[in-house]
């Protein structure tokens, strides 16, 4: 079956530490994205790739980091300078960047808590 | 600057009470409205995609409608399997194309 598989599905991380959340799909999609999601807020996006080597900063990319060195992995690094991490984080995958027909894939979230 | 604005925030219903969620946007050149359903814990999973005022698609007791500021999600007789979080994203001609996402409308429906 294709899909995304977020890995792993729940995260503890403690003060300065820095964490990564894994983000795979077999859909062949170009286009990866990684959201934030908070209680009572809509997903938010951090960053985003449209093709392999290439990645831009979405809206709230300070204290994060991503990789894009293969068609099938996004991965995400929650960095030590991110002071509010715990939250529940989203991939998601598009055929292409720009015009969907479908929306985007999602997969199944990694839920980050800091202790 | 696009802008997707939800409400209500919240709504409870009597199994089989009819009711709609609204969508309101702000977006430059509008190339597509999405519909999703999410339950708790996990991903946001793909309902509708609207493109035009006037528009409409339906899927079981859910029908989307769209007019040039807004999007309805109607929904009939509705189940208590219907209760989630459903959320409106706009894909517009800015934000390199990227999905813009409301807060979205936890539902919530008694038997």
């Amino acid at each position: 079956d294709g899909g995304i598989t977020q890995s792993p599905k729940y995260l503890f991380r403690k003060e300065g530490q820095n964490v990564t959340l894994s983000c795979e799909q077999n859909l062949n999609h170009d286009a990866m994205y990684w959201y934030r999601q908070d209680p009572g807020q809509g997903l938010r996006l951090i960053y985003y790739s449209q093709i392999v080597n290439d990645f831009q900063k979405g809206d709230i990319a300070e204290g994060y980091s991503v990789s894009r060195e293969k068609k099938e992995s996004f991965p995400l690094t929650v960095t030590s300078a991110q002071k509010n991490p715990t939250a529940f984080y989203l991939c998601a995958s598009n055929p292409r960047a720009g015009l969907t027909n479908y929306g985007y894939t999602f997969g199944s979230g990694t839920r980050l808590t800091v202790v | 600057e696009d802008q997707v604005t939800q409400s209500p925030e919240a709504l409870r219903l009597q199994e089989g009470e009819s009711s709609s969620l609204n969508c309101s946007y702000t977006v430059s050149g509008l190339r597509g409205l999405f519909w999703y359903r999410q339950d708790p814990g996990k991903g946001p999973e793909f309902l509708f995609t609207l493109y035009s005022a006037g528009e409409e698609k339906e899927k079981e007791r859910l029908k989307a409608t769209l007019t040039k500021k807004e999007s309805f999600l109607h929904i009939t007789a509705p189940k208590p399997e219907d209760s989630a979080t459903y959320l409106c994203a706009v894909q517009g001609g800015g934000s390199q194309g990227n999905l813009i996402f409301g807060k979205g409308t936890k539902l919530s429906v008694k038997p």
